[in-house]
């Protein structure tokens, strides 16, 4: 069973920085391409990025290209988010989810909530 | 960026009745859509994927159709657990994007 369980989500001022992870298990974690997707309170979905399995290229939304930045520890099945420069806009729940394209399985989300 | 354009916003729709839920592209994309159902609280659920083609354990009275930029979501007879919120995703071309989603309510 595949299971995705995502931390690191806080309250942080403007201008701050957070590292979000998700911990993966139940599938071959090198070979799926992963994916950060999040949602505003009362708002719909927004993809943030994206990451390859085979060669780890990456993808970002232009609303947080230079400011996050996705990576992978295939030795220890892990996808984080690092966030830098946050804004208030970018207070959402956040998602880890498996496949880079369309997403199969997903978290429950860690909340981050940007405020002074 | 393409553009997902989802119709109706809310849907009031009777247990048992048909459900048909629209999205459109702003470009074509192809038939590199996808669609998620999400209830309060919890995460999003992955019920079809290249237009068509249902994900693991989606019951069958899900079904999606249409390619370029038309697509269509159905349920067939709904049941109480499908009233819910539903997205439309488009996975042709980065940035990937979500439409603004429909809520199925109750009538």
């Amino acid at each position: 069973e595949v299971q995705l369980l995502e931390s690191g989500g806080d309250l942080v001022q403007p201008g701050g920085s957070l590292r979000l992870s998700c911990a993966a298990s139940g599938f071959t974690f090198v070979s799926y391409g992963m994916t950060w997707v999040r949602q505003a309170p009362g708002k719909g979905l927004e993809w943030v990025s994206g990451i390859f399995g085979s060669d780890s290229s990456t993808f970002y939304a232009d609303s947080v290209r230079g400011r996050f930045t996705i990576s992978r520890d295939n030795s220890k099945n892990m996808l984080y988010l690092q966030m830098n420069s946050l804004r208030a806009e970018d207070t959402a729940v956040y998602y880890c989810a498996t496949r880079q394209f369309y997403f199969d399985d997903w978290g429950q989300g860690t909340r981050v909530t940007v405020s002074s | 960026e393409i553009v997902m354009t989802q119709s109706p916003a809310t849907l009031s729709v009777s247990p048992g009745d048909r459900a048909t839920l629209s999205c459109r592209a702003s470009q074509s994309v192809t038939s590199n859509l996808a669609w998620y159902q999400q209830k309060p609280g919890q995460a999003p659920r992955l019920l079809i994927y290249g237009a068509s083609t249902r994900a693991t354990g989606i019951p069958a009275r899900f079904s999606g159709s249409g390619s370029e930029t038309e697509f269509t979501l159905t349920i067939s007879s709904l049941q109480s657990e499908d009233f819910a919120v539903y997205y439309c995703q488009q996975y042709n071309d980065w940035p990937l994007t979500f439409g603004g989603g429909t809520r199925v309510e109750i009538k």
